[in-house]
């Protein structure tokens, strides 16, 4: 079993539909992280957490730590939405633990 | 200019050659990493480094070595290489000093990958 839970591991939307993507993990943390890699490949950090909430845009993300749970939402999405979104988890020991990722097709 | 950079973009190479992928970072970063990306897009950490520390993924063959000539770049060696090598190598950093850290200097600034196909 993997340390870090990702789902679904695929999802289709029609634009302007409210996304949420769930992790769920089983080792101790020190950070949560949100990952999207787009088709073309390059990976780019959305957000870190240690606790609570963030957003960004249309783009929001919780951790709820008792439950080592953590949700990546998209609010009103977008054809340019539509990449692979990895949940990571980190430790103060370097050590970090990949979701399998969920990929997102957001259809116009 | 790019903040975390690696090269070469593409890497076409016999079995059983030696070949190295270089990564450099502008951003007075602590810690850097090199990941795997296997085919079926799974990452899985390889190596962090400070300049202080290297953390080694305990199932990362003893044929991949990290080789650190300063704090902003981190280069992986990879000796005898192997068909199952093939996959996408990222490089990353984040701010994270190898004493007492904040968690927001964890965040990861990722290279674009080094797609490493072995023949």
């Amino acid at each position: 079993k993997n340390e870090v839970e990702q789902s679904p591991q695929n999802l289709t939307a029609q634009e302007g539909e409210f996304i949420t993507i769930n992790c769920s993990y089983s080792v101790g943390i020190s950070a949560l992280h949100w990952l999207q890699q787009h088709p073309g490949g390059g990976i780019v950090s959305l957000f870190m957490l240690s606790s609570g909430k963030k957003k960004h845009g249309r783009l929001i993300a919780t951790i709820n730590i008792q439950e080592k749970h953590s949700s990546l939402h998209i609010t009103a999405s977008h054809p340019r939405d539509s990449a692979v979104y990895i949940c990571a988890a980190s430790n103060t020991g370097n050590q970090f633990y990949f979701g399998t990722g969920t990929s997102l097709t957001v259809i116009p | 200019d790019t903040a975390v950079s690696q090269t070469p973009k593409y890497l076409v190479t016999q079995m059983g050659n030696d070949k190295s992928i270089k990564c450099e970072q502008n951003l007075g970063h602590d810690t850097m990493y090199w990941y795997k990306q296997d085919s079926k897009k799974f990452l899985k950490i390889m190596f962090s480094y400070n300049n202080k520390e290297l953390i080694i993924n305990e199932t990362v063959p003893n044929r991949f070595s990290p080789k650190s000539p300063d704090k902003a770049h981190l280069n992986l060696h990879i000796n005898s290489l192997e068909l199952g090598d093939s996959a996408v190598y990222f490089c990353a950093s984040s701010r994270k000093p190898f004493k007492r850290h904040r968690a927001e200097d964890e965040k990861l600034f990722f290279g674009s990958g080094t797609q490493l196909s072995v023949l």
